[in-house]
């Protein structure tokens, strides 16, 4: 069965620092990869996404990710963090060979940003 | 365009009680699924559908029933609500015809509590 592991529950970083969200997975097959938004109170809105091609893909908000096949990692990057980054985010894995396109997410990463 | 719909956005329901979730889309995407989340828990998949008139379990399907007569409606029932159905509930779509790699795109969701 698949899995999905973000291994920071919370993390804190100061406003301008630099981010990096980590995230493991286990699927067997080459993986559909993802990375959710999620503010206080509302839906899930896609950062980016990861199918195939460019091990690097870049997302909304000036966030990016790196799919690293021989760690079975998924890391969030950003460069400089704004205080309206601070939200949970949720890393996940999409089941595509068994026609049921579930979705397996991790526990979530709470962001706070420190001004 | 207004994306996946869900109402209500919020209800309180006492012990025993019946009620539906609705989830509406109107980009007629074939796959609808709801999804269940709780704190710590990440979101889990309740019931999934590829298209009108078929249905099928996902990981936590118990205590819930689901219709697919349209493309555009995807409605999730309690038959008799329990506290442990306590959850924020989210609807998704995709789409499954042309392109291979769709993300899915997430309703903002109905806060449910069962007293």
């Amino acid at each position: 069965a698949q899995s999905v592991t973000q291994p920071d529950i919370h993390i804190t970083v100061s406003e301008g620092a630099s981010l990096e969200l980590r995230c493991n997975y286990s699927y067997g097959a080459t993986p559909y990869l993802f990375w959710y938004v999620q503010s206080p109170g509302q839906g899930l809105q896609l950062l980016l996404k990861y199918f195939s091609g460019d091990t690097l893909v870049q997302g909304i908000k000036g966030f990016e990710a790196e799919f690293k096949r021989s760690q079975s990692s998924f890391n969030l990057r950003k460069p400089s963090v704004h205080w309206s980054d601070a939200a949970e985010y949720f890393c996940a894995v999409e089941d595509s060979g068994a026609g049921s396109y579930q979705l397996t997410f991790g526990k979530g990463t709470k962001l706070s940003v420190i001004p | 365009n207004a994306g996946v719909t869900q109402t209500p956005k919020f209800q309180v329901l006492k012990t025993g009680q019946s009620m539906t979730l609705q989830c509406a889309q109107d980009m007629n995407h074939e796959y609808m699924s709801w999804y269940r989340q709780d704190p710590g828990m990440g979101l889990r998949l309740i019931h999934y559908s590829v298209g009108a008139g078929i249905t099928d379990q996902g990981e936590v399907p118990n205590g819930y029933n689901v219709s697919r007569s349209t493309t555009e409606d995807f409605p999730l029932r309690l038959l008799s609500a329990a506290p442990s159905q306590t959850s924020v509930y989210f609807c998704a779509t995709k789409p499954l015809a042309g392109r291979t790699y769709n993300e899915q795109f997430f309703g903002p969701g109905t806060r449910l509590t069962v007293l």
